[in-house]
């Protein structure tokens, strides 16, 4: 139990050009979601906090109109990054947490890069 | 505020030797703790996790964690080390009254046989 997946598992696009990123909870509900940034050899940053329903809530420095985040629904949310440059490459990973819980099940990750 | 410190960026054991990833953390109350691995290019894997229960939490793939309060630390071992487990193993502490994981820096274990 408590998988999550993401989609695509890497992508490569074009300075300028939008990627969305969508995480999946398999077999759970998940009334939060989180994303996350990982650089090489690094802890994971975490981005925004996002609630089923909800506007994302970011953290500071994550520009919030550059970090598209959405979760309509209790199994998914997409972040879409927004006008991508060479520096947003990085690995971004999803986690998801069920109601009355506080263990996050994380996704495989996404690693993007940008050209 | 809560924080975690991993002591070792990095630990090479012999494949069947004991495993000791350390781990201390600053808090102003009992907080939750846990222990996740990644595999290279992968996402992260939840380990075990302390919740206030038994101070001796066992965890996946033979590993385990013990509460020390006195001592503010949450070290994970192995018995024995398989190749299996080399990885990025990352300590984490919940933030009090929020939803937030705050993570240690990382140890990047190695296995040699």
């Amino acid at each position: 139990g408590a998988v999550v997946s993401q989609h695509p598992s890497w992508v490569i696009c074009k300075s300028g050009t939008s990627v969305k990123i969508e995480c999946r909870s398999l077999d759970f509900q998940a009334t939060t979601m989180f994303w996350y940034r990982q650089f090489p050899k690094q802890s994971l940053m975490l981005m925004a906090t996002s609630n089923e329903g909800s506007k994302a809530t970011y953290e500071q420095g994550v520009e919030k109109d550059k970090f598209l985040i959405n979760h309509a629904s209790l199994t998914l949310s997409t972040l879409t990054v927004t006008s991508a440059h060479p520096e947003d490459s990085s690995f971004y990973i999803c986690s998801a947490r069920g109601q009355g819980t506080e263990t996050q099940y994380f996704g495989p990750g996404t690693r993007l890069l940008v050209l | 505020a809560q924080s975690v410190t991993q002591l070792d960026s990095h630990v090479s054991v012999s494949e069947g030797t004991p495993v000791l990833l350390r781990c201390n953390y600053s808090s102003s109350y009992s907080p939750s703790l846990f222990w996740y691995v990644q595999h290279p290019n992968k996402g992260l894997q939840l380990l075990l996790k302390y919740t206030s229960a038994a101070t001796l939490v066992k965890g996946i793939n033979g590993f385990e964690a013990e509460f020390k309060k006195s001592e503010t630390s949450f070290h994970l071992t192995k018995p024995s080390a398989h190749m299996s487990d080399a990885a990025e193993y990352f300590c984490v502490v919940t933030e009090r009254g929020t939803d937030k994981l705050i993570f240690g820096t990382g140890t990047r274990l190695q296995v040699f046989p």
